[in-house]
């Protein structure tokens, strides 16, 4: 069974203020990908990152694939209260079509 | 990616009952998920629908406990059965959508929200 186990599990920030989250497996996955959730809503896809070591922007977002493709990052530069929410990464790998999704960091970002 | 509703949006039933969500798309897709989120957690699959064959339930989760249907490439529904409070719960449908397994992708649903008394 794959496991994504992500850390934290909860963040209070200030707006201005940085931070990251991890997403870490014993697993290779052959894509990661990363969700926000907001109250009341579906997760949101925000980034799949395919390939080893790769890093993608996303405005002050940036997301990072481990070089063996089991763990990921997710930087936040100036969190903003918009920002606030749940974040899953998802792997997928295994079975073509399923996902595994991690453990979830809760974020919350406050003026 | 493709647009997806969910009907109803939050319902609170009684325990013992049934309820029957249903998933629209506004494409034809191969693969439809339904996912259960209790309060503050990550999210679990419960099954798989394909249309034209039998969904495929994952580990913890019965064919008669959440019946699913899948009659058309646009359209799922999934069924609470004989419900309990154990079964309060966000339900959440997706789609998959990738030519390949490293581009596969899925898109959700806005979630129906079940309390049961």
């Amino acid at each position: 069974t794959q496991l994504l186990e992500q850390s934290p599990q909860f963040l209070s920030i200030q707006e201005g203020e940085n931070l990251t989250v991890y997403c870490n497996s014993s697993s290779v996955f052959s894509s990661l990908q990363w969700y926000r959730q907001e109250p009341g809503e579906g997760p949101v896809l925000l980034v799949t990152v395919v390939t080893g070591g790769e890093v993608k922007k996303l405005k002050r977002l940036t997301f990072q694939f481990g070089d063996a493709r089991k763990d990921s990052s997710l930087h936040i530069t100036a969190a903003q209260p918009g920002d606030t929410g749940l974040y899953l990464c998802a792997g997928a790998g295994g079975t073509a079509s399923k996902l595994t999704f991690g453990t979830g960091t809760r974020l919350q970002v406050t003026l | 990616s493709a647009v997806i509703s969910q009907k109803p949006s939050r319902d609170i039933c009684q325990r013992g009952t049934s309820l029957t969500i249903q998933c629209q798309v506004d494409s034809q897709v191969t693969m439809m998920f339904w996912y259960r989120q209790q309060p503050g957690q990550s999210l679990t699959l419960i099954a798989t629908a394909n249309q034209g064959s039998e969904a495929t339930y994952e580990s913890g989760f019965v064919i008669d406990k959440f019946p699913i249907s899948r009659p058309n490439l646009t359209f799922s529904t999934l069924t609470v059965s004989n419900m309990s409070p154990e079964d309060s719960s966000i339900y959440l449908c997706s789609v998959g959508q990738g030519r390949t397994v490293a581009r596969y992708e899925q898109y959700f649903g806005p979630g129906t929200r079940l309390t049961v008394t």
